[in-house]
C-alpha cells in the first residue's frame, strides 16, 4: 500500500543547531514530494517541492531537502535553526500519475530550546 | 491578492446536526481540496473539486459531500454529525492542481467542535 512515514514524533532542537527530519515513502513510481510546515492555529505552508531533476531542493526560510531514491527518503534539512522554526512539520506525496490525492505524513512537532 | 478564506473559523454543534463550511480559494485557482486534520488521524484527504467537478474522492462516509460554484468557491457539508467529526477543516486551492505546479494553497481552517 502507498504511504509516508515520517518516524518522528517529536523534536527539540538548540537555536542556532542542525536539523534533519526523516520522510520516507511508499509507492511503485517515484512520486512528487513536499514538505509543509504548519504554525500554531495556522494552515499549512509549502517549503520545497521535488518532481525530478536535482535531487537536492532548495526551499523557503532557508531549508533544503534531499531525495534518494535508493532509501525511499526525502528528508528536510536546516543548518541553523531559528526560535521561530517551531512548528508541525509534514511530509506529503502525490503520485505522478493517477487520483491526484495529496498524501501526508503524520507530522513532527518541531521545539526550539534557547 | 487575497489567500484562501475559509469560513466560519470556529463553530460548535451536537450530534445528528448537519454543518456547511465555506471556502473562497485564491482568485484564479480553478482546483479546491479539502483536508481533515484530527490529532489522532492527521490530516487526510476529503476531496477535490475543479471547474464545479468533484475530481477525487478520499475515503470519507457519504455525510460528507461538497460542492464547487462557478467562481470556484466552495463548500463543504457533513450531515448528522458525530462526535469523531470534531476536527480542523482545511480547505486548498490550486491553479489546476497539486501535481500542475506543485503547490497548494491553505486556508487557516475551520474548527468545528461536536458535543
Amino acid at each position: 500500500a502507498q504511504s509516508v512515514t515520517q518516524p518522528d514524533i517529536h523534536i527539540t532542537v538548540s537555536e542556532g543547531a542542525s536539523l534533519e527530519l526523516r520522510c520516507n515513502y511508499s509507492y511503485g513510481a517515484t512520486p512528487y514530494l513536499f514538505w509543509y510546515v504548519q504554525s500554531p492555529g495556522q494552515g499549512l505552508q509549502l517549503l520545497l517541492k521535488y518532481f525530478s531533476g536535482d535531487t537536492l531542493v532548495q526551499g523557503i526560510k532557508g531549508f533544503e531537502a534531499e531525495f534518494k531514491r535508493s532509501q525511499s527518503s526525502f528528508n528536510l534539512r536546516k543548518p541553523s535553526v531559528h526560535w521561530s522554526d517551531a512548528a508541525e512539520y509534514f511530509c506529503a506525496v502525490v503520485p505522478n500519475f493517477g487520483n491526484e490525492k495529496l498524501t501526508f505524513g503524520t507530522g513532527t512537532r518541531l521545539t526550539i530550546i534557547p | 491578492k487575497a489567500g484562501v478564506t475559509q469560513t466560519p473559523r470556529y463553530l460548535i454543534k451536537t450530534r445528528g446536526q448537519q454543518v456547511t463550511l465555506s471556502c473562497s480559494p485564491i482568485s484564479g485557482h480553478r482546483s479546491v481540496s479539502w483536508y481533515q486534520q484530527t490529532p489522532g488521524q492527521g490530516l487526510q484527504f476529503l476531496f477535490e473539486y475543479f471547474s464545479e467537478t468533484q475530481r477525487n474522492k478520499g475515503n470519507f462516509p457519504g455525510r460528507f459531500s461538497g460542492r464547487q460554484f462557478s467562481n470556484s468557491r466552495s463548500e463543504m457539508n457533513v450531515s448528522t454529525l458525530e462526535l469523531g467529526d470534531s476536527a480542523l477543516y482545511l480547505c486548498a486551492s490550486s491553479l489546476v492542481g497539486v501535481r500542475n505546479t506543485g503547490e497548494l494553497f491553505f486556508g487557516e481552517g475551520s474548527r468545528l467542535t461536536v458535543l
